[in-house]
Parts: structure tokens; sequence; C-alpha cells
């Protein structure tokens, strides 16, 4: 079975001001990386997704997230963040090859970005 | 643009009420899934459906069932509705074909069970 740690519930930002969401993952097997956002009143969208290669992976928006196997995290990144980004934010695995691929989610972190 | 549709954003339901709470696909994917979400817990999995007529239990499974028919439908049933199970439900889909695992959400259904 496979869990999902987002280590910050909530991260408050100034406009323009970088920001990174973590996110570590358990599983005993190889998985499948995801992060999705959700806007107010919204469903969740995706917002980029590791399945395999290079271990930086760029996504919408400007965001990005670097895999790292050996500490298993998958921590997303924006160098520079806008009102607009005010969100939720959800980071997701899932088995390769599973049927169903069912993802399981981590707890949010929701993204305050101040003017 | 591939679409989920959930048949209804707000639902207010009485404590003891059968619940329907309705999915539809229009990209012919053999997933789907019924997710719920409460602050501080993210989504977590009540029911998933690889294929028409099958289905699996999640994480969460107690208190809800499932039906799927057709393949575009994939319907979320509380049998007895009680408070506890007032939350923002989420129905997604996904093609099961190899590095193309995207799941793709609904809006959600906010049901408040009084």
């Amino acid at each position: 079975a496979q869990s999902v740690t987002q280590l910050d519930s909530q991260v408050p930002v100034f406009e323009e001001a970088p920001v990174e969401l973590r996110c570590n993952y358990s599983s005993s097997v190889s998985v499948y990386l995801f992060w999705y956002v959700q806007y107010p009143n919204q469903g969740l969208q995706l917002l980029l997704k590791y399945l395999s290669g290079s271990t930086l992976v760029k996504g919408i928006n400007g965001f990005e997230a670097e895999f790292n196997k050996s500490q298993t995290s998958f921590h997303l990144r924006k160098p520079s963040v806008h009102i607009s980004d005010t969100a939720e934010y959800f980071c997701a695995v899932t088995r390769p090859k599973a049927a169903g691929n069912k993802l399981t989610f981590g707890g949010g972190t929701r993204v305050l970005v101040k003017p | 643009d591939v679409k989920v549709t959930q048949s209804s954003r707000y639902l207010v339901k009485r404590t003891g009420e059968k619940v329907f709470l309705e999915c539809v696909q229009d990209m012919d994917h053999e997933n789907m899934f019924w997710y719920r979400q409460d602050p501080g817990l993210g989504l977590r999995l009540i029911y998933f459906s690889y294929d028409v007529k099958m289905k699996e239990k999640g994480d969460i499974p107690e208190g809800y069932s499932v039906s799927r028919e057709k393949k575009e439908r994939f319907s979320l049933i509380l049998e007895s509705a009680s408070t506890n199970q007032t939350s923002m439900y989420l129905c997604a889909s996904s093609p099961q074909v190899p590095l193309r695992t995207e799941a793709f959400f609904g809006q959600g259904t906010r049901l408040t069970v009084v």
C-alpha cells in the first residue's frame, strides 16, 4: 500500500516570492507521482506528473517538481507566485499497471498568496 | 476536452434518506472513482470501478455502495444518510492505458446531511 504526506497544511506567501510545497511518499514498489491543484469551488486539475525519465518535471502555470527516489520526495516549486495561485494543492501517487490506476492523495496544502 | 459531470453541485438531505450521487464521463474511460474530500484529510477513495458492472472497495467504503451499469456512468449511493457523511464528494475518471494515468475530476457535490 502507498501513503502520501504533505508536510505543510498551509503556506502563506507574498506575491512574486518563490514557493515550495513538500510531498513525501511511502511505497514498497515503484510509483507514478502527481500534483493536482484545486481552485476555490472547483474540481481538481492536473499540474504535472512524473512517470519515468528526467527527475525534473515541468507543469502548467510555471510550476515544476523534482522526483527524489532516495528521499522518496516529490516537492513542488514555483519561482514567482501570482495572486491567482491561491488554491489547494494535492500530491498523489499510483502504482504503474495497477488495475484501476487508483490514486492515493496527501492531505493537501493550502497556499494563500498575499499582495 | 474531457468532461466529468456530477449531477448536483449542492445537496441537502435528511438523516436516514437514501441518496444518489450521479457521475457521467464522455471520454470512454475504463476507470471511474468516487472520492470524499474533508479538510486536512485530503481525498479518500470510497469505491472505484475499472469496467462495467465491476466495483472495488476503496479505503472508506462503509455506509456507501456504487453502481456502474454503463461505461460512462458511475453512481454513488448512501443507503441511509448520516450526519458524518456531510462532505464534498468528487467523481473522477481515467483511461486504462499505459503512461496515460491522469485522472479527470468533476466539479464536486457538496452534500449536507441534516
